[in-house]
């Protein structure tokens, strides 16, 4: 079985673009989470999207939204972009029976440097 | 509000050492943990989860054990190889919303 899939895997933007992250999760998974690491902040938690669903999210400015498709595959989108925005993408996927118990499986992430 | 401490790196031992990598919680109720590792270059990588106090996880030759009367989740190998050398990662989660919360990371080194 596939494992999580993010294109790209590295980008460079310029301060004021925006930029789309794609995900694809493992086959059969519903639910679709977004992390940020940096070296000063770590891993963040971005947001998760189930049933095309934004189910939680975490403390980050309006600039940074997602969205979920029918096939439970994932975007998300960054809006004038920060030079703070430079980081470490990474999504995961979870079958999501509905419990903490669920694991979360990871992509290799999608390096974004923003200049 | 829910957290993750993990002991500070870097950590470096000698191939065949004893491995241990201390890692506390602060959460209400019962949220399952995990430790990932996180090769350079790579995205994280699950190693082992508990789900309940008391429950060991194992992988690898690693393990860690859920302790709730302290809540820690310490992580140890009885003999490390240079590939192992990787930045660990403990974490939590609770029921419902994806979310994990994970600690500040701790690198590893094994030298041959």
């Amino acid at each position: 079985k596939a494992g999580v899939t993010q294109t790209p895997r590295y980008l460079i933007k310029t301060r004021g673009q925006q930029v789309t992250l794609s995900c694809s999760p493992i086959s059969g998974h519903r639910s679709v989470s977004w992390y940020q690491q940096t070296p000063g902040q770590g891993l963040q938690f971005l947001f998760e999207y189930f049933s095309e669903t934004q189910r939680n999210k975490g403390n980050f400015p309006g600039r940074f939204s997602g969205r979920q498709f029918s096939n439970s595959r994932s975007e998300m989108n960054v809006s004038t972009l920060e030079l703070g925005d430079s980081a470490l993408y990474l999504c995961a996927s979870s079958l999501e029976t509905g419990g903490s118990t669920d694991t979360q499986y990871f992509g290799p992430g999608t390096r974004l440097t923003v200049l | 509000g829910d957290s993750v401490t993990q002991m500070e790196g870097p950590v470096t031992l000698s191939e065949e050492a004893f491995l241990t990598i201390n890692c506390t919680y602060t959460a209400t109720g019962y949220p399952s943990l995990f430790w990932y590792v996180q090769y350079p270059g790579e995205g994280l990588q699950l190693l082992l989860k508990a789900t309940k106090a008391d429950d060991k996880g194992s992988n690898k030759g690693f393990e860690a054990t859920y302790r709730k009367e302290t809540t820690s989740f310490h992580l140890e190998k009885g003999s490390v190889q240079v590939s192992d050398s990787a930045v660990y990662f403990c974490a939590l989660s609770r029921a419902f919303g994806g979310k994990l919360i994970f600690g500040q990371g701790t690198e590893l080194s094994v030298k041959p």
